[in-house]
């Protein structure tokens, strides 16, 4: 199996400090991990792309310096939310692909951010 | 931006029925998945067809693509309470490499 895990699966957190998530690939090694954005009743929208020991490549529209993006290792990837706002409040969802299969993705349990 | 649109949004049926959902995108792709979402979770993928194959079989469901559309669809046979979640289509576009573009959902809520 491929197992991703993610955590937390849940944080409210008062306006202002900064949220880190993280997301570990268990048996696996992800050469890319993805992260998502998720409103309520809503699709997924990418955040950005991460690849181990470089630099994430963000979406149009998704501030470099609010969402950080370390991707340190083969199995972990975390972002990290700064100065977080009501506004930032949301379903964020990781993704792995692993090393030698390049099409399916397996998802992390999401976090869900509420800021206060 | 949204490569996928799905329909019907939601949809309600009884257990043993069949359900459909239909996803229509853009642009050329290389190969088109089905996920599913439990409420509140993440994704778990279901199957894959590339963008030479019609038609795929994997257990209770039969997905199509009609590339000259640029659509397709998942059939769940014989419907379980269970099956209650949201489906996903999502498209990898020969434009955009390794990203996976995903679809606006379908609600399916299957009454036991």
């Amino acid at each position: 199996g491929a197992v991703v895990s993610q955590h937390p699966s849940w944080v409210i957190c008062k306006s202002g400090t900064s949220v880190k998530i993280e997301c570990r690939s268990l048996d696996f090694q992800a050469t890319t991990m993805f992260w998502y954005r998720q409103f309520p009743k809503q699709s997924l929208m990418l955040m950005a792309t991460s690849n181990e020991g470089s630099k994430a490549t963000y979406e149009q529209g998704v501030e470099k310096d609010k969402f950080l993006i370390n991707h340190a290792s083969l199995t972990l990837s975390t972002l990290t939310v700064t100065s977080a706002h009501p506004e930032d409040s949301s379903f964020y969802i990781c993704s792995a692909r692993k090393q030698g299969i390049n099409e399916k993705l397996f998802f992390g349990s999401g976090t869900q951010l509420s800021v206060l | 931006s949204q490569q996928g649109e799905e329909d019907p949004q939601a949809l309600s049926i009884q257990e043993g029925e069949n359900a459909t959902m239909n996803c229509s995108y853009k642009t050329s792709i290389n190969n088109l998945q089905w996920y599913r979402q439990n409420s509140g979770r993440g994704l778990v993928h279901l199957i894959l067809i590339r963008s030479n194959e019609r038609e795929k079989h994997s257990g209770r469901l039969r997905v199509t693509l009609d590339t000259s559309k640029k659509s397709s669809s998942l059939l769940i046979t014989a419907s379980r309470a269970a099956d209650t979640a949201s489906y996903f289509c999502a498209t990898a576009m020969k434009s955009s490499g390794d990203k996976l573009t995903f679809g606006t959902g379908t609600r399916l809520a299957v009454r036991p």
